[in-house]
């Protein structure tokens, strides 16, 4: 029981890529969120999925797109990366009134 | 979601009891309570949680006031490796849309001293 897996851990981009940060649980857990930490600030929520096929927008939803095709996957892509998108990213995941379940984060700069 | 305050930082000895306070005077009668840290760089690592009845794990328990306005945190016996943040957060527990959503405030820094 692996928990949630984020891939990869550290990446750098230039200003213009894109990518994708990979999130996965093998919990089968029905809630999926990412949220971002900048230096010093608490965690902010991006985009969020209640299950297979359903996504929501967070707090901080704009630069990037989410989609949930399976329950055990919920990508997060970075159309074209900007410096302000420079964070750390975690996933998690929930299921009824369970806590969260958080990945190790993806720590991303871009330059 | 119930807004909650919490204090910036605290210092604790190693060995004492940790007690985290937190308010959520406008907390509503369907929202629990969660008790999450954050140790340096890593993802947040869930505690405990409750609704008002006191809770107990074998990592803290979880003090709730009879009018739920406010809760403390206990850390029986902190060690070093328990200085974190600690984050306070109150929502509707179980599934559905916006039910499943955490807003995560500042928390408190609990810097545990030898």
């Amino acid at each position: 029981n692996a928990g949630v897996t984020q891939t990869p851990k550290f990446q750098v981009l230039k200003t213009g890529q894109s990518m994708t940060l990979q999130c996965a649980q093998d919990m089968n857990h029905e809630y999926m969120s990412w949220y971002r930490q900048d230096p010093g600030m608490g965690l902010r929520l991006i985009h969020y999925s209640v299950g297979a096929g359903i996504t929501d927008q967070g707090e901080v939803p704009n630069g990037y797109n989410v989609s949930r095709s399976t329950t055990e996957d919920f990508p997060l892509r970075l159309l074209s990366a900007a410096p302000s998108q420079t964070s750390v990213y975690f996933c998690a995941s929930s299921q009824g009134y369970h806590g969260y379940t958080f990945g190790s984060g993806t720590r991303l700069t871009v330059v | 979601d119930a807004k909650t305050t919490q204090p910036p930082s605290m210092d604790c000895a190693e060995g004492r009891a940790a007690n985290l306070p937190c308010n959520h005077s406008t907390i509503s009668g369907n929202e629990y309570v969660y008790w999450y840290r954050q140790i340096h760089s890593q993802g947040p690592q869930y505690i405990i949680h409750g609704l008002k009845n006191n809770e107990t794990n074998e990592m803290a328990s979880l003090i709730i006031t009879e009018d739920r306005k406010s809760s403390t945190l206990i850390l029986p016996h902190a060690t070093l490796r328990d200085t974190a943040v600690y984050y306070c957060i109150v929502r509707v527990a179980g599934s559905g849309g916006s039910n499943y959503k955490l807003t995560f405030g500042k928390g408190t820094l609990l810097t545990v001293n030898p």
